[in-house]
């Protein structure tokens, strides 16, 4: 079967930096994307990553390791904009393409 | 204007009526999917598909259909409405290289009761 695994929750400080986490087991893998979604809101493209390593775009940073079926998104210099949903979804090959997501991670900032 | 359009926005209705959602893009894409979002569930692809010819169940589509005509447009039909499809219902588009990311509209919230 297919299943990706994240936080529930977390919080974190205004000016830190915090690390969200995603393993996944698929059969197959194509790339992961990484969401944001504020609550009520349409979810929005961060990064994709598809090789090993860490692809890094502004205050937001993604890596990946294919070997471990792991991944993380961080995030740095918290604003309280940044207080969202965070959702993990794998794209993999079966007879077509599809993504699979995450049930999101809830990140609060506080001041 | 939005890129991929959902209509209605909100929606409340009553258990076994008919219920259609529709979606239109503009971005010009081939693929389009149906999702549906609930509390600590995450999303759940309801239907794809990747082109007008196209049309693939996801991991939830029992009780639900769907009807690509045309490119730009997919629905998305409840036939006889229960109460736990009550939820957030996303409609995305793709390009046709399947590695790129996905453009969700604005989101439908339907109740049922």
């Amino acid at each position: 079967g297919q299943n990706i695994d994240q936080p529930t929750e977390m919080t974190a400080t205004e000016g830190a930096i915090v690390q969200i986490n995603c393993t996944y087991q698929t059969s197959g893998f194509n790339g992961l994307f990484w969401y944001q979604q504020h609550a009520g809101e349409a979810p929005t493209f961060l990064s994709y990553n598809v090789l090993d390593g860490l692809e890094e775009k502004g205050r937001f940073s993604s890596f990946l390791s294919r070997s471990k079926g792991y991944s993380y998104l961080l995030l740095k210099e918290l604003q309280m904009k940044d207080s969202a949903s965070y959702l993990c979804a794998v794209i993999f090959y079966s007879s077509a393409s599809k993504i699979i997501f995450g049930s999101g991670t809830r990140l609060s900032i506080r001041p | 204007d939005a890129d991929v359009t959902q209509t209605p926005r909100n929606r409340i209705t009553k258990t076994g009526k008919r219920i259609m959602l529709e979606c239109s893009q503009t971005k010009g894409h081939d693929r389009m999917y149906w999702y549906r979002q609930d509390p600590g569930l995450g999303l759940r692809l309801i239907y794809y598909s990747f082109d007008v010819k196209d049309i693939n169940k996801g991991e939830i589509s029992d009780g639900y259909s769907v009807s690509r005509q045309a490119q730009a447009k997919f629905s998305l039909s409840l036939e006889s409405a229960i109460p736990n499809q009550t939820a957030l219902y996303f409609c995305a588009t793709g390009k046709g290289t399947g590695n790129q990311p996905q453009h969700f509209g604005d989101g439908t919230r339907l109740s049922i009761l």
